[in-house]
């Protein structure tokens, strides 16, 4: 079965950056999308980007651009995510989730979603 | 930009059917896939339905999805009401850049 598993708790000062993993399981991790959100308490949930694992393209939403960088290592089926410059609205679970179709495709539908990790911000 | 609004919270007793629109801001919500997730309190989501109107496996056939072109909305309804169904339910669609757009979020009490 899909398990996305993903790394623990961090407190982190504002300016930092912070690196989160994903590791994947249950699927060939080449073959789908990874893409990443994030949900700062009370909130709803917002779109971060998508990483292609096969071939290490990205694609960030605009808030994003020049503060996250999402990479993988194909060889322990891992996805990362790291943000940098971090303030403290950047205080949130993030969440990686496995796009549900194969290949390279159009959009983000998500199928599979990791247990999330609690980012803290603050001084 | 693209925006997709959902209704803050509705409510409903155990065995009725409820349903939750999820309208999109512009062009027309037919043109990309519709999903909706559940999120129980303390946990992560879930994918309830899947373009427009598919359920993953594991997902009871109370749920389910639709697009009503003429008034550019989705919507989720839930039938058989159970307690268990309490949550917020989030739909997610994309724009025509392909990046991910959420609705708010509704919060479904089952009274």
């Amino acid at each position: 079965q899909v398990q996305l598993v993903q790394s623990g708790a961090e407190v982190k000062k504002p300016g930092a950056s912070v690196k989160v993993s994903c590791k994947a399981s249950g699927y060939t991790f080449t073959g789908y999308y990874m893409h990443w959100l994030r949900q700062a308490p009370g909130q709803g949930l917002e779109w971060m980007g998508w990483i292609n694992p096969n071939s290490g393209g990205t694609n960030y939403a605009q808030k994003f651009q020049g503060r996250v960088t999402m990479t993988r290592d194909t060889s322990i089926s891992t996805a990362y995510m790291e943000l940098s410059r971090l303030r403290s609205d950047d205080t949130a679970v993030y969440y990686c989730a496995r796009d549900h179709r194969a290949g390279m495709v159009r959009g983000v539908i998500i199928h599979y979603w990791g247990q999330g990790t609690l980012v803290t911000v603050s001084s | 930009n693209f925006m997709l609004t959902q209704p803050h919270s509705v409510s409903e007793s155990p065995g009725k059917t409820v349903t939750i629109s999820c309208t999109g801001s512009s062009g027309s919500i037919a043109s990309n896939y519709v999903q909706w997730y559940q999120q129980r309190p303390g946990s992560a989501p879930t994918t309830v339905i899947y373009e427009d109107n598919q359920r993953p496996s594991g997902v009871p056939d109370r749920f389910s999805g639709s697009i009503d072109s003429s008034s550019n909305s989705a919507s989720l309804t839930i039938s058989g009401l159970k307690t268990e169904d309490e949550a917020d339910y989030y739909c997610q669609s994309y724009d025509s850049s392909n990046l991910g757009v959420f609705g708010g979020g509704t919060k479904l009490t089952v009274l």
